[in-house]
């Protein structure tokens, strides 16, 4: 079982950045998958989820109106696009899956190693 | 939203010792509330959930016990391993907020 982040990087405040995380090891579209941050030397903050088929999905407020997140089930993939981004936004990404299917409940069972995004002018 | 403060923010014990470490949500979360451990440098780790289920793999000294607004998180017989941030979690509606962590040394 494994999730694999991509797609960090140094961006300046006010542009854009996508992430992505590649899911093996286990049938991705029988989970909801989430991303979780954290600042550094911070803890964790929950950022946004999305159900199994897309039909739900869940947003921090800190993030909502800026961040999109997505998946491809026949690419075992899940994406976070990142709009307007502070600051603030400035963390280790980390890719996450639910131990169950839905958004109703989220336990983070399964963490990937995480890809840092830093906003900095 | 529902606050999840967790006590104290950093300990120090003995190896060996009984580390117990509280979580305390704003307002009633039923038993839905699951710990994380993260090594320095690594990534969370699922060490509970429903409050008191150990996740597979994890050690029989890690437990956990509470229901309502009060948790605990005990490791019996502390391990140089287990030098680490604990976080709790509450699940039971969004947001899915995190305590703000209790790191644990050794003496």
């Amino acid at each position: 079982v494994q999730l694999v982040e991509s797609g960090g990087g140094l961006v300046q405040p006010g542009r854009s950045l996508r992430l992505s995380c590649a899911a093996s090891g286990f049938t991705f579209d029988d989970y909801a998958m989430h991303w979780v941050r954290q600042a550094p030397g911070k803890g964790l903050e929950w950022v946004s989820g999305i159900s199994w088929n897309s039909g739900s999905i869940g947003y921090a407020d800190s993030v909502k109106g800026r961040f999109t997140i997505s998946r491809d089930n026949a690419k075992n993939s899940l994406y976070l696009q990142m709009n307007s981004l502070r600051a603030e936004d400035t963390a280790l990404y980390y890719c996450a899956k639910n131990q169950e299917a839905v958004t109703a409940s989220a336990v983070f069972d399964i963490w990937g190693q995480g890809t840092m995004v830093t906003v900095s002018s | 939203d529902i606050q999840m403060t967790q006590s104290p923010s950093s300990l120090s014990a003995s190896v060996g010792d009984r580390v117990t470490i509280t979580c305390r949500a704003s307002q009633g979360i039923s038993n839905y509330l699951a710990w994380y451990q993260q090594k320095p440098g690594k990534v969370p780790k699922l060490l509970i959930y429903t409050a008191s289920t150990l996740q597979s793999g994890v050690p029989s000294r890690f437990s956990g016990s509470g229901s309502g607004t009060d948790f605990t998180l005990t490791i019996n017989s502390l391990q140089p391993e287990d030098v680490a941030t604990y976080y709790c979690q509450k699940y039971n509606s969004a947001p899915w907020t995190f305590g703000q962590g209790t790191k644990v040394e050794i003496k």
